[in-house]
Formats: structure tokens, sequence, C-alpha cells
């Protein structure tokens, strides 16, 4: 099946400073690829909808300067946590799809622990 | 607007028990999907079985089911034979299906699933 893949799954970052989290798909191109963000015992919220070669869309309340979204390729999309904050810990993950009548599939998540 | 309503947040069942886990939903999209997902504690979401909103017959995936009740808006996850290995945390969701592929999964708050020996 088709695969997502997440990068890293874990990272440690001091406060003030920025983090790249990748999202690939390895085997199908993905217009469309969405971030969510799992604080602890909660469920996923969708923060924004990542859009190949345009803006992404950012769910209210998500402030798009903070989380950067690059969409740059139709197999990759970046998210970046601008001024990390403790608050910014969470565990973010992306999904992504292939086509019409199918599961979304998530890449592996990632940890992100802000001290 | 598309809402998710999960009311158990834990449930245990004994080894090669059948389980239920409640999910209700409200839309007012004319067609969408229906998903389960299981996430075990290192966070990955695994897909377990989805049903379409015009499918007439409830959807199986090996010991997954879903019963797929339209008018009460409601699509239970049924486990049979439940195993040590699916205590995780379960989540429903559900996708509008006529934007395409643009659109999101919305997930309800979840149920931890725990499985006794």
């Amino acid at each position: 099946g088709a695969v997502v893949s997440q990068h890293p799954s874990r990272v440690i970052c001091k406060s003030g400073t920025s983090v790249k989290i990748e999202c690939r798909s390895l085997d199908f191109q993905a217009t469309t690829m969405f971030w969510y963000r799992q604080f602890p015992k909660q469920s996923l919220m969708l923060m924004a909808t990542s859009n190949e070669g345009s803006k992404a869309t950012y769910e209210q309340g998500v402030e798009k300067d903070k989380f950067l979204i690059n969409h740059a390729s139709l197999t990759l999309s970046t998210l970046t946590v601008t001024s990390a904050h403790p608050e910014d810990s969470s565990f973010y993950i992306c999904s992504a799809r292939y086509g019409a009548d199918t599961e979304a599939f998530f890449g592996q998540g990632t940890r992100l622990t802000v001290v | 607007a598309q809402k998710i309503t999960q009311t158990q947040p834990g449930m245990f069942v004994q080894e090669k028990e059948a389980v239920t886990l409640d999910c209700t939903y409200d839309t007012s999209d004319q067609s969408y999907g229906l998903f389960w997902y299981k996430q075990p504690s290192s966070g990955e979401m695994i897909f377990l079985i989805y049903q379409g909103s015009y499918d007439e017959q409830n959807a199986t995936e090996g010991r997954y089911s879903l019963n797929f009740q339209k008018a009460r808006k409601s699509a239970n996850l049924v486990i049979s034979a439940s195993q040590l290995g699916d205590s995780a945390m379960y989540f429903c969701a559900m996708r509008d299906e006529i934007r395409g592929g643009n659109t999101p999964l919305v997930f309800g708050k979840g149920t931890r699933l725990s499985v006794i020996a």
C-alpha cells in the first residue's frame, strides 16, 4: 500500500529555535497533504492543509507565521515550527491520500519536545 | 460542519471476546466516508476500516466490522476475538467525499481499549 514517511520521529530543541519536519509520499504523488497536532491523551486536530505549488490553508487559531508549511514538490511537504516554545511540545503527524475512495495514509509522526 | 462523538473514554475487554466501540457523527454532507484508525503507544495511525455513506452493506475487514446505521448516524466498530495486541487508542473519523482529495479527516476524541488476558 501507499507509504508516507515522516522525519524525524523525535526531536528535542531549545526554546527559541526552529525545527523542520518532513513528510514524504514514497510511492505516490500527493497534491494535498494534511498536518495534524495531537496533545497528550487528546485527539488529532487539523492544523493546516498543504497544497503543492500554492499557499497552505491554516485552520482557525493556528499561526501561519509560526508554523510554516512548504509543499514544493508532489512528494514532499515540510512543517517548520519557528521560534519554538515549550507549549509547542506535541505530536505532529502528516497524512496524504493518493486517490478518491482511499483511506488517508499517515506518517509515523514526530514527537517534538521544546525545552 | 462535521462532528464525531466517541462517548467511551476507555473500554476493557477479555481476550477472545468481542467488543463494540461507539461512534456517532453529525454532518450536512450528502456523501461522506467513515473511518476507524488504531493508534498504539508508538503514535502511528493504523487504518482499520472504511464505510462510504452510500454503501448499503456494513464494511468488514478480518476481525473488524463496522455497524453502520445511517438513520441513527452511528458507525460503531466491532472487534471480534480480541487479542492482547488490540490494546490501543481507537479513533473514529469522517471525511466529506464530494470535494475529492482536498478534504481532511475529522476525528473523534478516541476510545482507549485495554484487552485483559
